[in-house]
């Protein structure tokens, strides 16, 4: 069955500083990978898919086959930034997701 | 706005009485969605709904049913709740099947006394 970790359950940096939230995947074929992000007081929302090979608030995220990783990077950080990030994926071109346990993201100032 | 609605917000049972929480959604999608989330856990899928079609996954207790009487809306049951059902309950829909976004309602809190 597909695994979806999350090392860290809590990562803070200082405004401006760089971001890298790990997320690391079992699965044996082609998976599709998400992060979804969850700001106090508000829903669970998509913030990319590799498959998009975009840059969303400045965020990214490669795939990496080789390290079967999906880290969320950005380069300077921002106060609003502070919040929830989960990492998902989806198999077999279907539509059900699996989540890891969530890193809270907290940038002080 | 179109958007996933999740009623009630908070719910209080009583451990063995039945309680259904509700979603609706106004963004027309075909498939919707329940997933448990428990402190500190990973939101987990209970169930979908594509169409009329309901899908339960392998793991889910016969204790949580689901219904869909129309696209908009969609109920999640719970025939006798312990209290090891106290949780965040999502509800979310996506347009089709296949990896498409996922859009989630603000979720109903149960807690069961």
């Amino acid at each position: 069955a597909q695994r979806v970790t999350q090392p860290e359950k809590l990562l803070s940096v200082f405004k401006g500083a760089p971001v890298e939230l790990k997320c690391n995947y079992s699965y044996s074929g082609s998976p599709e990978l998400f992060w979804y992000v969850q700001y106090s007081r508000q829903r669970l929302q998509l913030l990319l898919r590799h498959i998009s090979r975009e840059s969303i608030k400045g965020f990214t995220a490669d795939l990496n086959k080789g390290e079967t990783s999906f880290h969320l990077k950005k380069p300077f950080a921002q106060e609003e930034d502070s919040a929830m990030y989960y990492c998902a994926l989806t198999t077999g071109g279907g539509n059900k997701l699996t989540f890891g346990t969530g890193t809270q993201l907290k940038v002080e100032l | 706005d179109a958007m996933v609605i999740q009623n009630p917000r908070y719910q209080v049972t009583q451990f063995g009485k039945p309680v259904t929480l509700s979603c609706s959604q106004t963004l027309n999608h075909n498939v919707m969605y329940w997933y448990q989330q428990k402190s500190s856990q990973a939101p987990k899928l209970l169930f979908h709904y594509y169409d009329k079609d309901f899908n339960n996954e392998a793991d889910t207790p016969d204790n949580f049913q689901s219904r869909r009487p129309n696209t908009s809306f969609c109920f999640l049951d719970i025939r006798s709740p312990g209290l090891g059902d106290a949780a965040m309950y999502l509800c979310a829909t996506s347009l089709d099947a296949g990896p498409y976004e996922q859009y989630f309602g603000p979720g109903t809190r149960l807690t069961v006394t």
